[in-house]
């Protein structure tokens, strides 16, 4: 079975923070993605990376920034946390036969 | 931009046979995917079509036709359990970026 794995299923956070939010992925995929999803607004591509080192913004890049050092990894950096990222975080990778999600995780930044 | 449009929201009736349809620009995306999505939970994938025409999976059918830029999600004998959301989704040929639609909150009743 593919699996994607985040690293927390709920944090929380203070704001002003530097949080980061990693996922890990078993199935050898070269695509891999962050999302946040609110009410509302469906889901919104953060970054997107489809190699190692190698990143796109999607289109809320604003306040994150992304690593990807090894294929199976790729991490979610809110380098200040502010109130207004409280949200579901998902990961995603994928290659030619399908796209996969982590079970997400549920951020709130007090 | 490349837009993916499906309904808001659809209602039905336990037992019964629906339809959620999905549209895309032709040019922008190399095949659809579907997943379903439960109320907090990550969204769970259902099928990718990469070819046209209709692919059946149990209770779920999808079918694709790229002329067109059309797919829908064909649920059969619905069971309460099927009220989720249901997303779908486009790799874009171009970027690799993984683009959903709003989704569709469907909700079955007695």
């Amino acid at each position: 079975d593919v699996k994607v794995t985040q690293s927390s299923r709920y944090l929380v956070k203070r704001t002003g923070e530097k949080v980061f939010l990693e996922c890990v992925q078993d199935m050898d995929h070269e695509n891999m993605f962050w999302y946040r999803q609110d009410p509302g607004l469906g889901l919104r591509l953060i970054y997107f990376s489809y190699d190692v080192k190698m990143k796109e913004k999607g289109d809320i890049p604003e306040g994150y920034s992304v690593s990807r050092e090894k294929k199976e990894r790729f991490s979610l950096i809110l380098e200040s946390a502010s109130t207004n990222q409280t949200s579901m975080y998902l990961c995603a990778s994928s290659n030619r036969a399908g796209a996969f999600f982590g079970q997400g995780t549920r951020l709130t930044v007090v | 931009g490349q837009n993916i449009d499906q309904p808001t929201e659809m209602t039905a009736t336990e037992g019964a046979i629906v339809q959620i349809n999905c549209t895309y620009q032709t040019s922008g995306f190399n095949g659809l995917f579907w997943y379903q999505q439960h109320a907090g939970e990550a969204p769970t994938f259902l099928s990718y079509n990469v070819l046209d025409g209709l692919e059946e999976k149990g209770r779920f059918s999808s079918f694709l036709s790229r002329s067109k830029g059309y797919s829908y999600l064909l649920l059969k004998e619905l069971q309460m359990k099927d009220s989720a959301s249901y997303l779908c989704a486009g790799p874009s040929s171009n970027t690799g970026k993984l683009i959903f639609g709003q989704g569709t909150t469907l909700q079955v009743k007695p």
